[in-house]
C-alpha cells in the first residue's frame, strides 16, 4: 500500500523546538519533492515549505510564516523526510500534513500522510 | 502570498451541478496550469481530485472537472450526489516557487 506516515507530533511550549518525521511506504521518495502543509483547527490549509529532490539539488522553499524558523530536510536512503520546527509560536498549533509531487512539471499532492498533531502551549 | 479566494460555501441539490471558484493573481494561478483541487471530509486528510487545471487521477468520479480562465480556477461537480457534501481547497503553485492554497469552500447537498 502506498502511504506516508507522519509521527512526531506532540506538546511544545512556546520558543520551544520539534521535529516531525514522514516515512513513505510502498514507493520510494527519492524523485520527489516533498511539501508540509497544516491546518489549524476549523481552519483551512496552509502550505508550509518544499524540498525538492537530488536533480534539484534539494531545494527548499518555505511560507513566509514560517521562513527562518522550519527547516524541512529529506534521507532518502531511509525513504523520510522532516520537518524541523524552532522558536514555535502559539500561532504554528496545527495539524501537519506531509504529502509530495512525484513529477516535475506537475502540481499534484498525492498521497498525504494522516497528520500529526502539534500543540504550542505554555 | 495571499491565500486564493474561495466562496466560503456552496450547496446544491442532488443531481445538480455546482462550481466552486478560485481566484488568484498573475503571480499564482495565473501564471502557470499548476492549480489542484482536494477534497476533504471532516477528520480525514484532503484528497486529490484535479490537478494541473484539468487532469483527472485514476479512480476520481468523472463527475469532477476543472478549467481556467485567466488568474481564475474552476472545480465543477456534475451529478451531485450526497457522499459530495466536504470541504474543497484548490491550491497554485507560485511565480516565487512557493505553494497556497485557498481558504477553502464548503460544499452542502441540500
Amino acid at each position: 500500500e502506498v502511504q506516508l506516515v507522519v509521527s512526531g507530533g506532540g506538546l511544545v511550549q512556546p520558543g520551544g523546538s520539534l521535529t516531525l518525521s514522514c516515512a513513505a511506504s510502498g514507493f520510494s521518495l527519492s524523485g520527489s519533492t516533498i511539501h508540509w502543509v497544516r491546518q489549524a483547527s476549523g481552519k483551512g490549509l496552509e502550505w508550509v515549505g518544499r524540498v525538492r529532490n537530488k536533480a534539484y539539488s534539494y531545494a527548499t522553499a518555505y511560507a513566509a510564516s514560517v521562513k527562518g524558523r522550519f527547516t524541512i530536510s529529506r534521507d532518502d536512503s531511509t525513504n523520510t523526510g522532516y520537518l524541523q520546527m524552532h522558536s514555535l509560536e502559539t500561532e504554528d498549533t496545527a495539524l501537519y500534513y506531509c504529502t509530495r509531487v512525484a513529477v516535475a512539471n506537475s502540481w499534484r499532492f498525492d498521497p498525504w500522510g494522516q497528520g500529526t498533531l502539534v500543540t504550542v502551549s505554555s | 502570498q495571499s491565500a486564493l479566494t474561495q466562496p466560503a460555501s456552496v450547496s446544491g441539490s442532488p443531481g445538480q451541478s455546482i462550481t466552486i471558484s478560485c481566484t488568484g493573481t498573475s503571480s499564482d494561478v495565473g501564471a502557470y496550469n499548476y492549480v489542484s483541487w482536494y477534497q476533504q471530509h471532516p477528520g480525514k486528510a484532503p484528497k486529490v481530485m484535479i490537478y494541473d487545471v484539468s487532469n483527472r487521477p485514476s479512480g476520481v468520479s468523472d463527475r469532477f472537472s476543472g478549467s481556467k480562465s485567466g488568474n481564475t480556477a474552476f472545480l465543477t461537480i456534475s451529478g451531485l450526489q450526497a457522499e459530495d457534501e466536504a470541504d474543497y481547497y484548490c491550491s497554485s503553485y507560485t511565480r516565487t516557487s512557493t505553494g497556497v492554497f485557498g481558504g477553502g469552500t464548503k460544499v452542502t447537498v441540500l
